[in-house]
């Protein structure tokens, strides 16, 4: 139990396209879903926590208007990258969690690469 | 704000052997969760083992198992019988109980095996 799934997994996009991430709790309702960056050889760094039906909340220095979260659904959050600049390459994960108090399970990660 | 602490960047086994992975936090909750995940190649993050702060009993999964010093803020991990597989970057992450579920992550320990 407790997998989450992430599409795509690897992503080649044109600098100044926006590109869309979908994170899906498949055997279980995420109540809350987070979302990280990771560069290579570093931890991951939280970018946002989303809730289902609310706003997301984002961590301080992330640019909202350029990652924009949805989690319209308890099994579905999808993290669109606006306007994508080389800079916004790397790897993107998401986790989510069932209810408060419960373990994060993460998706298997997005490869974003901007040309 | 709560800080997580891995001081070893990289360690190596002999295949069969026993390794300890350290970390340590600071916080100034009474309760609390800890975390170790293991991010191997593929970069899936699969939790290894979790621990209740309220617990005195060390978390223990087959061949891993936790030395948790509440008073010291240690969260030592304690891998046996080292497998290949068990090559991993190992990442230490503490939870608050209430108000935000969100992680905070050390920097991680590379973890070598060697046959």
């Amino acid at each position: 139990g407790a997998v989450v799934s992430q599409h795509p997994s690897w992503v080649i996009c044109k600098s100044g396209t926006s590109v869309k991430i979908e994170c899906r709790s498949l055997d279980f309702q995420a109540t809350t879903m987070f979302w990280y960056r990771q560069f290579p050889k570093q931890s991951l760094m939280l970018m946002a926590t989303s809730n289902e039906g609310s706003k997301a909340t984002y961590e301080q220095g992330v640019e909202k208007d350029k990652f924009l979260i949805n989690h319209a659904s308890l099994t579905l959050s999808t993290l669109t990258v606006t306007s994508a600049h080389p800079e916004d390459s790397s790897f993107y994960i998401c986790s989510a969690s069932g209810r408060v108090g419960e373990t994060q399970y993460f998706g298997p990660g997005t490869r974003l690469l901007v040309l | 704000a709560q800080t997580v602490t891995q001081s070893q960047p990289e360690m190596s086994v002999q295949e069969a052997e026993t390794v300890t992975l350290s970390c340590t936090y600071d916080t100034s909750e009474s309760d609390y969760y800890l975390f170790w995940y293991k991010q191997p190649p593929s970069r899936q993050m699969i939790l290894v083992i979790r621990q209740e702060a309220y617990k005195q009993q060390n978390a223990t999964e087959n061949r891993f198992s936790v030395n948790f010093q509440k008073a010291a803020k240690s969260f030592s991990l304690k891998i046996s019988d080292s497998q290949l597989g068990d090559a991993a970057m190992y990442f230490c992450a503490y939870r608050r109980v209430s108000g935000s579920e969100k992680l905070v992550f050390g920097k991680g320990t590379k973890l070598t095996v060697n046959p």
